[in-house]
């Protein structure tokens, strides 16, 4: 079964300062792979997925990431953080089957400050 | 735009008492998953159901029961609540089941004393 890793709990960035979430993933294929964020109280938001092809993805809120099949791994990046990027982020992975739901990594909580 | 819907936000059990948690989802989506969320542990998947009629057990299904009688609700049942079941728990839906975004309800918290 696929399982995902986020291997930093919490986070502190400055703001303007670049960001790199960082997400490792077990799955024998290429799986499908999304990464998630959520504000405090709120549901979680899809930012970008990967499925195939270009393995450089771009997602909402300026945020972007990068698929590496020899790493094992799908790590987010924003060149430049504001405030109202402090939220919990969750790497997902599925398999490519199609046919199972998605498991999620433990979360990564990005606080910023001035 | 509704999306996912839970009723109710908050709620707070006794110990064996029995609720509903309740979800729906106005997009026309097959797929629906509750998820609970627990403090530095992620979400874990607890049901999920491709259809009307067709439920099945995700990573963490004791204690909890499903049913899916129509597309768009897929109430959480706790028969007999536990303290161990104090936790955010998320409803979500999904177009197909693992390769298209999936919407999230914003979440009940629960909690068991």
């Amino acid at each position: 079964a696929q399982s995902v890793t986020q291997p930093d709990i919490h986070i502190t960035v400055s703001e303007g300062a670049s960001l790199e979430l960082r997400c490792n993933y077990s799955y024998g294929a290429t799986p499908y792979l999304f990464w998630y964020v959520q504000s405090p109280g709120q549901g979680l938001q899809l930012l970008l997925k990967y499925f195939s092809g270009d393995t450089l993805v771009q997602g909402i809120k300026g945020f972007e990431a990068e698929f590496k099949r020899s790493q094992s791994s799908f790590n987010l990046r924003k060149p430049s953080v504001h405030w109202s990027d402090a939220a919990e982020y969750f790497c997902a992975v599925a398999e490519n089957s199609g046919n199972t739901p998605l498991v999620f990594g433990k979360g990564t909580r990005l606080s910023v400050i001035a | 735009n509704a999306g996912v819907t839970q009723t109710p936000k908050f709620r707070i059990l006794k110990i064996g008492q029995s609720m509903t948690l309740q979800c729906t989802q106005d997009m026309n989506h097959n797929y629906m998953y509750w998820y609970r969320q627990d403090p530095g542990m992620g979400l874990k998947l607890i049901y999920y159901s491709v259809g009307a009629g067709i439920t099945d057990k995700g990573e963490v299904p004791n204690g909890y029961n499903v049913s899916r009688s129509t597309t768009e609700d897929f109430p959480l049942r706790l028969e007999l609540a536990a303290p161990s079941q104090t936790s955010v728990y998320f409803c979500a839906s999904s177009f197909d089941v693992s390769n298209t975004e999936a919407f999230f309800g914003q979440g009940t918290r629960l909690t068991v004393v």
